[in-house]
């Protein structure tokens, strides 16, 4: 079973570039997730999916930051006019379609970002 | 609001001893409850989950949990530290919008 992949691995930019990161969840899993973790803390959530339709946006997600799954299959995770503060590793989940309350998320190894 | 609480940054325990990390919890309903253990380079793999029922549950590579409704605490336990556990642990809480403590990072010494 394939786990969930993310590319890249690691981004470097330049301040008030854009960048895109890609994930790809685990065959059949219905639900994706994107996280946003910093150095010595914990994943921070962003936004998920159900399928192709974006059901929970965090705060912590702003305007510059955009997240699609058009088929409900792969999801992008868009930044624009990146900011030093956005340096960090953006990680993504998939879970499988829900039979009772709640399904494990199964996470990816992240993408490295960093902003100079 | 959700959230969680790892109290220790860091904890250094020997090979072969014993390990309890701690993990404390706010959330208004029957909370969801998860460990995870992030090692370098790697991303975040499943120890264990809680969602109803037993509150002593056991997950991978030997650890348990025990959920505490009266103390809402969720400790991961090990009876004997592997030096191969070293890594960084989080408990996290919630449903879809999971959230995560800062993480405890265990050391092991030989």
């Amino acid at each position: 079973d394939t786990g969930v992949s993310q590319n890249p691995r690691h981004k470097i930019t330049k301040r008030g570039q854009n960048v895109t990161f890609r994930c790809d969840p685990i065959s059949e899993h219905n639900r994706l997730y994107w996280y946003r973790q910093t150095l010595g803390q914990g994943p921070e959530f962003l936004t998920y999916f159900q399928n192709e339709a974006q059901l929970e946006k965090s705060r912590l997600l702003s305007d510059r930051f955009s997240a699609e799954r058009p088929k409900g299959s792969f999801s992008t995770l868009e930044i624009q006019r990146t900011e030093q503060g956005d340096s960090a590793m953006y990680l993504c989940a998939s879970s499988p379609p829900v039979r009772g309350k709640q399904e494990t998320q199964y996470f990816g190894p992240g993408t490295r970002l960093l902003v100079l | 609001a959700q959230s969680v609480t790892q109290p220790d940054i860091h904890i250094t325990v020997s090979e072969g001893a014993s390990l309890e990390l701690r993990c404390n919890y706010s959330y208004g309903a029957t909370p969801y409850l998860f460990w995870y253990v992030q090692s370098p380079g790697q991303g975040l793999q499943l120890l264990l989950k809680y969602f109803s029922g037993d509150t002593l549950v056991q997950g991978i590579k030997g650890f348990e949990a025990e959920f505490k409704r009266s103390q809402s605490s969720f400790n991961l336990r090990k009876p004997s530290v592997h030096w191969s556990d070293a890594a960084e642990y989080f408990c996290a809480v919630g449903n879809n919008d999971m959230r995560f403590g800062a993480g405890t990072r265990l050391t092991v010494k030989p």
